[in-house]
């Protein structure tokens, strides 16, 4: 089967540096994406790593390791407008995506 | 611009009622998704689609079904409704582009089964 394992919650201050991580367990895999949903909201998609390392996408950086199973979404320079909750979420053959149950990010001032 | 859009926003119902839940998206993308979204258990993937006329179970399929007649509409309907199925219903879109799945979501329907 696949399974995703990520923390419940994660609290930062604002202007910090957080990680939030992922671990996998699929078939077939061909990516791991990143989702984030604030309070209320719709899922809006953040980041996409298929190969191993780290992308960068402004303040958003995320990182895989296809031989560990396991990624992460690195948040810099925190701001209160990113309290949300994230969701990794693994991509396969087909054209699905198996979520995890997410993160709930809390930025404290 | 392209959109998904999905009505209605907030619905109430009765158990043992048929309800139809609408999604329609502009973007012309051929995968249409259903989820459900609960309290400790993330989006969980309901039914889904390829194309027109072509559908398929996702991991709590039971009691819902969907249709795909057009490339922009994917309708859920929940048989005759029950209590565990008041969540949070979102539907999505997306397109493969260099084996990656980027998924737009629509709005969400809250949906509530007295």
């Amino acid at each position: 089967g696949q399974s995703l394992e990520q923390p419940s919650e994660v609290t930062a201050v604002e202007g910090a540096i957080v990680q939030i991580n992922c671990t996998y367990q699929t078939s077939g895999f061909y990516g791991l994406s990143w989702y984030q949903q604030h309070d209320g909201g719709a899922p809006t998609f953040l980041s996409y790593n298929a190969l191993d390392g780290l992308e960068e996408t402004g303040r958003f950086s995320s990182f895989l390791s296809r031989s560990d199973s396991y990624g992460y979404l690195l948040l810099q320079e925190l701001q209160m407008k990113d309290s949300a909750s994230y969701f990794c979420a693994v991509s396969g053959a087909t054209n699905k995506l198996i979520f995890g149950t997410g993160t709930l990010l809390a930025v404290q001032p | 611009d392209a959109e998904i859009t999905q009505s209605p926003r907030h619905k109430i119902t009765e158990t043992g009622r048929q309800v139809t839940l609408a999604c329609h998206q502009t973007w012309n993308h051929n995968n249409m998704f259903w989820y459900r979204q609960d309290l400790g258990h993330g989006l969980r993937l309901i039914h889904y689609s390829y194309g027109v006329q072509d559908t398929n179970k996702g991991e709590v399929s039971d009691g819902y079904s969907v249709s795909r007649s057009n490339t922009e509409d994917l309708p859920l309907t929940l048989e005759s409704a029950a209590s565990s199925q008041t969540s949070v219903y979102f539907c999505a879109s997306s397109t493969r582009t260099s084996g990656q799945d980027t998924q737009y979501f629509g709005p969400g329907t809250r949906l509530t089964v007295l």
